[in-house]
């Protein structure tokens, strides 16, 4: 099955500094989600894409199909943003089965 | 407003004992999902249905098992037979399955089996 490998794992950042988590994949895919885990547990889907960039309030993600990568920016960053962010892709063909997972970043923005 | 319910938030069992965790939408949705989350791990999927009565097993699905009488529910339950239960459990539904548009999350249930 498809590899999505995030990076960093682990960020920790002052407030106020420019984020970026990286996404990147190895096959085909048809649609790439950003998502957002906070220490309860329950998971907010931030942005779908399948092409070009996205932007919702301070936060930007943008992807580039030839390259198979994705970015997810936080601009201004708060102790607010710190989670765990996921990147998850549809495979292209892909079954029934949902999204392919990576395994997360866990970012802390200390005030 | 729409979403997923998932109930309980925690939840804890004695080893050998079945259980079910709920999962709830309001969503319409046709598609609905059972995934596991361990530390350090992505998200696993357990099993998954596509329409109402109809149900696929997923990557990790032996010790469970699902149903799927009502659209709107898909209970998951963990028997005996799981070999390391204890785990963070997260339900999700989609308009189409496959997950591609609307895909949405519920809050999850933590189980710890003692």
């Amino acid at each position: 099955k498809n590899e999505v490998e995030q990076s960093p794992q682990n960020l920790t950042a002052q407030e106020g500094e420019f984020i970026t988590i990286n996404c990147s994949y190895s096959v085909g895919i048809s649609a790439l989600h950003w998502l957002q885990q906070h220490p309860g547990g329950g998971i907010v889907s931030l942005f779908m894409l399948s092409s070009g960039k996205k932007k919702h309030g301070r936060l930007i993600a943008t992807i580039n199909i030839q390259e198979k990568h994705s970015s997810l920016h936080i601009t201004a960053s708060h102790p607010r943003d710190s989670a765990v962010y996921i990147c998850a892709v549809r495979l292209v063909g892909g079954g029934a089965d949902g999204l392919t997972f990576g395994k997360g970043t866990h970012l802390i923005i200390q005030p | 407003d729409g979403g997923i319910t998932q109930s309980p938030k925690y939840l804890f069992r004695k080893e050998g004992q079945n259980v079910t965790l709920s999962c709830e939408q309001n969503l319409n949705h046709d598609a609905m999902y059972w995934y596991r989350q361990d530390p350090g791990q992505g998200l696993r999927l357990i099993y998954y249905s596509q329409i109402v009565n109809d149900f696929q097993k997923g990557d990790i699905a032996e010790g469970y098992s699902v149903s799927r009488e009502k659209k709107e529910s898909f209970p998951l339950t963990v028997t005996s037979a799981q070999k390391n239960p204890t785990a963070f459990y997260l339900c999700a539904s989609s308009i189409v399955p496959g997950g591609g548009v609307g895909y949405t999350f519920g809050s999850g249930t933590r189980l710890t089996v003692v």
